[in-house]
């Protein structure tokens, strides 16, 4: 089993709060990855990163920002949560030179 | 655009026939797929992959077949057991790109 972890795993916020998604691996992976899942839908990569200070943005337009100042933990940030932000939140990572991804259980987040 | 689509949004299988899990890409630059299987509640997990220049690929239980001339992808299971509902994604990457571009997932529902 994957050492990837995720909090919280579920959370149910008001519009206009700021939160922060956490993600932390423990393999010493250099790429992370933050995806965008709605219920039984494709995932949609929102945010990636190749190491320490390097970040970029993925496919799918997103309100969040992300930061990765050590090699275990990538948060995600929402500076104003909206309902429209009501979806699954995966965190993944892989070592670098392989395309195998090590997904974590995700955050369901909720929005009101 | 690239897009990844899966044909059949749910399979129903009798516990011990085999499954098949179709996929179609539309770029023809990919050349590195993979499957996933997602079970409720948890993140996806790697089942097999398998690059352009191979046509098949088998693992446990598992075989991928790859036709590149109409941009076909599947998944074959063989036995199919309890164990193995799930939803399955496939995903794919153009070489010198790190993002995968995931298909819409199929669920696979064994019958007892």
């Amino acid at each position: 089993e994957a050492d990837i972890y995720q909090t919280p795993r579920y959370l149910v916020i008001g519009t206009g709060k700021k939160i922060t998604l956490e993600c932390s691996q423990t393999m010493g992976h250099d790429k992370m990855y933050w995806y965008q899942q709605d219920p039984g839908m494709e995932l949609h990569l929102i945010h990636y990163s190749y190491g320490v200070n390097s970040t970029e943005k993925g496919d799918l337009s997103s309100e969040s920002t992300v930061s990765r100042i050590r090699t275990e933990h990538f948060p995600l940030t929402l500076e104003s949560a909206r309902p429209s932000h009501t979806s699954q939140y995966l965190c993944a990572s892989s070592e670098w030179g392989i395309d195998e991804q090590y997904f974590g259980p995700g955050t369901r987040l909720t929005v009101t | 655009g690239e897009s990844v689509g899966l044909h059949l949004p749910t399979l129903s299988v009798q516990e011990g026939d085999n499954s098949i899990i179709n996929c179609a890409y539309s770029n023809s630059a990919s050349d590195y797929f993979i499957w996933y299987k997602q079970e409720s509640g948890k993140g996806p997990q790697f089942i097999i992959d398998i690059r352009s220049n191979m046509d098949k690929r088998q693992g446990q239980r598992v075989t991928v077949l790859l036709n590149k001339t109409v941009k076909h992808l599947s998944l074959q299971i063989a036995a199919t057991q309890p164990g193995d509902s799930a939803v399955y994604f496939c995903a794919h990457r153009a070489s010198g790109t790190y993002k995968y571009i995931f298909g819409t997932g199929t669920r696979l529902k064994v019958l007892a």
